[in-house]
């Protein structure tokens, strides 16, 4: 079945330091990936997209992702985290042969927690 | 600023009473989108409008039904809310189907007494 796993549930970092939220997806073919934000009591921002070309994808507040096939992974990064970035992310993509459809497929999420 | 506007952000409904939530957009957007979002879960896809056409997803509830009676707004009917039906309820649109950007509003939080 097609999937987008997020390994992990709830990470913590302390403010400044790097990040990485891990993101796996099962398709046959190269899918579309998405990372969202969603704060506390909002709705979902995107973050950044990768279609195709260039697999480092540059996003916004200083967010990247690299697409790795090998891997099956789209893992989002960012060098230095501020305690804004404290939310829950979400990593989707649309379902195979479905991508004409609108249709998104959500990881289960990670809430990122960040120590003063 | 253009966006997607979500009325109420909260709404309390009794057990089976009939509860509408509103969404608008002022991006002129050709597709709108209802997700259910349960608590520490990700956002679940309900149905959605590509322009008046209305697509359900297979296992949506007969419970819940969409409206949109124009481009800007769509509504979301839960006929006979049930406790587990208490969630938090995304609007989104995008330009176009497939792989534009979709735009979320702030979302309704909905609580089943």
């Amino acid at each position: 079945a097609q999937s987008v796993t997020q390994p992990d549930i709830h990470i913590t970092v302390s403010e400044g330091a790097s990040l990485e939220l891990r993101c796996n997806y099962s398709y046959g073919a190269t899918p579309y990936l998405f990372w969202y934000v969603q704060s506390p009591g909002q709705g979902l921002q995107l973050l950044l997209k990768y279609f195709s070309g260039d697999t480092l994808v540059q996003g916004i507040k200083g967010f990247e992702a690299e697409f790795k096939r090998s891997q099956s992974s789209f893992n989002l990064r960012k060098p230095s985290v501020h305690w804004s970035d404290a939310a829950e992310y979400f990593c989707a993509a649309p379902p195979v042969g479905s991508s004409n459809t609108g249709k998104l497929i959500f990881g289960q999420g990670t809430t990122l927690q960040v120590k003063p | 600023d253009a966006m997607v506007i979500q009325n109420p952000r909260y709404q309390v409904t009794q057990f089976g009473k009939p509860v509408t939530l509103s969404c608008s957009q002022t991006l002129n957007h050709n597709v709108m989108y209802w997700y259910q979002q349960k608590s520490s879960q990700a956002p679940k896809l309900l149905f959605h409008y590509y322009d008046k056409d209305f697509n359900n997803e297979a296992d949506t509830p007969d419970n819940f039904q969409s409206r949109r009676p124009n481009t800007s707004f769509c509504f979301l009917d839960i006929r006979s809310p049930g406790l587990g039906d208490a969630a938090m309820y995304l609007c989104a649109t995008s330009r176009d189907i497939g792989t534009d950007e979709q735009y979320f509003g702030p979302g309704t939080r909905l609580t089943v007494t």
